[in-house]
């Protein structure tokens, strides 16, 4: 089946610095999709991304759809301590029909 | 509006026993879709209902079914669980079938011993 390639898998940083996170597959994804998640809590939706190029902003965060439809990645700007979690990359096919493939995610440790 | 909720929030089974899980989604939200979190891989989909129909389905066994109520209230029931099923279940509900813009609830931690 589909696979997603999430890297790092882990990172420790110091409150202020900038995150980069990225996932890569082997096959297209029309949509791909970055969730957030706190300890004890399901996973949030932060960026939706919809065409291939893409790019969009939420706050601090930014995500990228990459040319290729095979990649995306995901920047984290000025980290403050409660950007602590563990992010997902998502990708889905066929106009919305099929469902979403995870990757196995990127936990982030932000020391103040 | 609120949000999707899952009962129970914890449970511990032993081996061979069944368990059933709740999801209610959000409300006016017709599609719930159940996955299985596990550190070693991630989050696996298992199946989604729409309209009380099972329209989607992943790589897992049947001793794992679900069901889906005409509130669109979702339940989902392992059989003969093993050691191996403990997990966090994750349910999430979106207005459509297999909508991006899906709303998870915060799990079933099941431990199976």
């Amino acid at each position: 089946g589909q696979q997603l390639n999430q890297s790092p898998q882990s990172m420790f940083i110091q409150e202020g610095e900038d995150v980069s996170m990225n996932c890569t597959s082997s096959s297209i994804f029309n949509t791909w999709l970055w969730y957030k998640q706190d300890p004890g809590e399901g996973p949030v939706l932060l960026i939706a991304l919809y065409k291939a190029g893409e790019l969009t902003s939420n706050g601090r965060l930014t995500a990228q759809f990459g040319i290729t439809r095979k990649d995306s990645f995901l920047n984290i700007s000025a980290s403050i301590p409660s950007d602590v979690g563990i992010y997902f990359c998502a990708g889905q096919n066929q106009g919305g029909s099929e469902k979403l493939v995870f990757g196995k995610g990127t936990k982030l440790t932000v020391n103040p | 509006k609120a949000g999707v909720t899952q009962t129970p929030r914890y449970l511990i089974k032993t081996r061979g026993q069944q368990v059933t899980l709740s999801c209610s989604p959000i409300s006016g939200h017709r599609s719930v879709s159940w996955y299985q979190q596990t550190p070693g891989q991630g989050l696996q989909f298992l199946f989604e209902y729409f309209s009380e129909t099972q329209r989607n389905k992943g790589n897992f066994p049947g001793r794992f079914s679900g069901r889906q109520f005409s509130n669109s209230r979702s339940e989902m029931n392992v059989s003969t669980l093993e050691l191996g099923d403990s997990a966090l279940y994750l349910c999430a509900s979106s207005p459509q079938v297999m909508n991006t813009e899906a709303f998870f609830g915060q799990g079933t931690r099941l431990t199976v011993v």
